[in-house]
């Protein structure tokens, strides 16, 4: 068990709507990370988090969007869903704000279907 | 910019048999290097990591070393067990011009199965 909660563990939804997805970060650590882990695009960084603030951004789309609100936690959000944003979303964890020196503890993942 | 390139899977042993899975990487800065693993089901566990050149890291008898002249870290293990059976995906996070990346750029992963 890593410590970190992914919620829900499946969805499934239609095109166009929106959906939130929420993690809960390992005790102690201010570093939240998500990725997206497709059969096409393989395992992506989209979006660092570190104590509330955005601190780095990858690759993204202007449709999702994420926050770290201030007991940690975090939620991404993906809206206009498209059938390709079928995917793993996984949230990680580090204490180090720079992700450099100790290691990212993952969540089991978002499974999300859009039908 | 940063990339991560592993051998093409997947990966078919025998028990007790020697694994090699090859990666190779681009980067900027001075990269740290690491090896992560993914059991059906489950997110991704670091199995290694290596920091600077000529580094090795060792795990649960996976080994890998930080090779700078051939930008390598290649994962072997010596006897690998059908509990080996996963994804193992090779990442990086690098420094560029004084700015800290904490970003994983992950290689493809590649599956392994071992049969008894």
């Amino acid at each position: 068990d890593s410590g970190v909660t992914q919620t829900p563990k499946h969805l499934i939804t239609a095109t166009g709507q929106r959906v939130t997805l929420r993690c809960s970060p390992r005790s102690g650590d201010l570093s939240v990370y998500w990725y997206q882990q497709s059969l096409d695009q393989g395992l992506q960084f989209l979006i660092q988090y570190y104590n509330g603030e955005e601190r780095a951004k990858g690759n993204i789309l202007e449709r999702f969007s994420a926050q770290q609100f201030p007991d940690l936690h975090s939620e991404l959000n993906l809206s206009s869903l498209e059938l390709g944003d079928s995917a793993l979303y996984f949230c990680a964890s580090s204490e180090d704000p720079h992700g450099r020196n100790s290691p990212l503890h993952f969540g089991n993942g978002t499974r999300l279907t859009v039908t | 910019g940063n990339s991560v390139t592993q051998m093409e899977g997947p990966v078919t042993l025998s028990e007790e048999a020697f694994l090699t899975i090859n990666c190779t990487y681009t980067a900027t800065g001075y990269p740290s290097l690491f090896w992560y693993v993914q059991y059906p089901g489950e997110g991704l566990q670091l199995l290694l990591k290596a920091t600077k050149a000529d580094d090795k890291g060792s795990n649960k008898g996976f080994e890998a070393t930080y090779r700078k002249e051939t930008t390598s870290f290649h994962l072997e293990k010596g006897s690998v067990q059908v509990s080996d059976s996963a994804v193992y995906f090779c990442a990086l996070t690098a420094t560029a011009g004084g700015t800290s990346y904490g970003k994983l750029t992950f290689g493809q992963g590649t599956i392994l199965t071992v049969h008894p």
